[in-house]
């Protein structure tokens, strides 16, 4: 079992509509990182969070530490948004990633 | 553009020829992440710097590889005798530590990637 799991794996929606994607980590963390990364492979850091909750413009990020999971939430989603979002949790150093979470956002 | 940059950005290879990739992290930056992805999944761990010292390395990075950082800045990631399992795109990160012990984590900031394909 992979210390980080996320789901779905594939997600298509319209355009405007509300996304959730979940992560499940199995370890300790000290902080619990959301990135994104878009065809070609460049990587943008979205979040970093250990506690609480985060906003970003249209993006939400959440993190409950006693379940050991984090949610993504984009509001009145674009098709800019389509993407693969990946978290990541960090312990000592390190990253260490989920598979990813594939985003189609249809017109 | 993060401020890390990746040469080259594509290389392919025939099997058995060594290959190296070099990465510039963000300057004031004194740490630097080399990370592995293969295709849909996401990136894997190998090794990083602080400053010119290699801290950790995973048990991924088989004798085959060796990474250095000489002067505390620019990196090489040296792939020597290459595969076709080493097919992969390769990630490196940077970020600025401030050496607190339990302090808060620091965002790493990732270059464009080298895509390597192994024939």
């Amino acid at each position: 079992k992979n210390e980080v799991e996320q789901s779905p794996q594939n997600l298509t929606a319209q355009e405007g509509e509300f996304i959730t994607i979940n992560c499940s980590y199995s370890v300790g963390i000290s902080a619990l990182h959301w990135l994104q990364q878009h065809p070609g492979g460049g990587i943008v850091s979205l979040f970093m969070l250990s506690s609480g909750k985060k906003k970003h413009g249209r993006l939400i990020a959440t993190i409950n530490i006693q379940e050991k999971h984090s949610s993504l939430h984009i509001t009145a989603s674009h098709p800019r948004d389509s993407a693969v979002y990946i978290c990541a949790h960090q312990g000592a150093q390190k990253l260490v990633f989920g598979q990813g979470t594939r985003l189609t956002i249809n017109p | 553009d993060t401020g890390v940059s990746q040469n080259p950005r594509h290389k392919i290879t025939k099997r058995g020829q060594n290959v190296t990739f070099r990465c510039d992290p963000i300057s004031e930056h004194n740490r630097l992440y080399w990370y592995r992805q293969t295709l849909g999944q996401g990136p894997e761990f190998l090794t990083y710097f602080q400053n010119e010292a290699q801290l950790e390395k995973s048990r991924l990075l088989s004798d085959r590889f060796s990474a250095e950082r000489p002067k505390g800045s620019f990196s090489t990631l040296e792939i020597q005798r290459t595969e076709q399992g080493d097919s992969a795109m390769y990630l490196c990160a940077s970020s600025s530590h401030r050496g607190l012990a339990g302090g808060p984590r620091e965002t790493q900031y990732f270059g464009p990637g080298t895509r390597l394909l192994v024939l």
